[in-house]
């Protein structure tokens, strides 16, 4: 059974940074582009970025690439999400998914205030 | 960036009704559009990829259609559990983008 389970979030301030991991099983993860996806208190999903199976390449929403970064370690079948210099807008659940969105994790929450 | 227009927004049906959701896309996305549910408080779950394949697992009720820019989910015959959103997805072109949602609610 493919599962994906993400962790890292709460309540940061604004200008932090944090880390999100998602820890993947049930399928060989290095076989997969992995995503992120995040979607607002309003509903809205929004694509964050994805990587490539063996790490060699991302790609990422124009708005956030400056602040986003994208990374896995295959041996240890995780995703990562680095969030620099956070903003009010950032809060949101955070989703991992495998590729283009065939499978998800539970999500994670995201709060930035202070 | 492709912009994908979702309608309608809200959409309120009844029990055996024939159901469709549509998804425009700003430019031809060469049919990699996925359609998906998401239940309150649940994460989204994929029901079709690339225009018309049904993921596995899911009621031959969904069906999907389209090509070019033009993108069509319908369910057949609308079942008390279809409640939720739905969100169609383009996975032609970085920046991937995802359409606004349609809520579907139950009469």
């Amino acid at each position: 059974e493919v599962q994906l389970v993400e962790s890292g979030g709460g309540l940061v301030q604004p200008g932090a940074s944090l880390k999100l991991s998602c820890v993947a099983s049930g399928f060989t993860f290095s076989d997969y582009w992995m995503s992120w996806v995040r979607q607002t208190p309003g509903k809205t999903m929004e694509w964050i970025g994805d990587i490539k199976y063996d790490g060699s390449y991302t790609n990422y929403a124009p708005s956030l690439k400056n602040r986003f970064t994208i990374s896995r370690d295959n041996a240890k079948s995780t995703l990562y999400l680095q969030m620099s210099n956070v903003r009010s807008e950032d809060t949101a659940t955070y989703y991992c998914t495998r590729n283009y969105g065939s499978y998800w994790g539970q999500g994670v929450m995201v709060t930035v205030s202070s | 960036d492709i912009q994908m227009t979702q309608s309608p927004s809200l959409l309120s049906a009844s029990v055996g009704d024939r159901v469709t959701i549509n998804c425009k896309a700003s430019q031809n996305i060469n049919k990699y559009l996925n359609w998906y549910q998401q239940k309150l408080g649940e994460a989204p779950k994929l029901l079709i990829y690339n225009t018309n394949n049904l993921q596995t697992g899911i009621p031959s009720r969904f069906s999907g259609s389209g090509s070019g820019t033009d993108y069509t989910l319908t369910i057949s015959s609308l079942q008390p559990e279809d409640f939720g959103t739905y969100f169609c997805f383009q996975h032609n072109s970085w920046p991937l983008t995802f359409g606004s949602g349609t809520k579907l609610e139950i009469k």
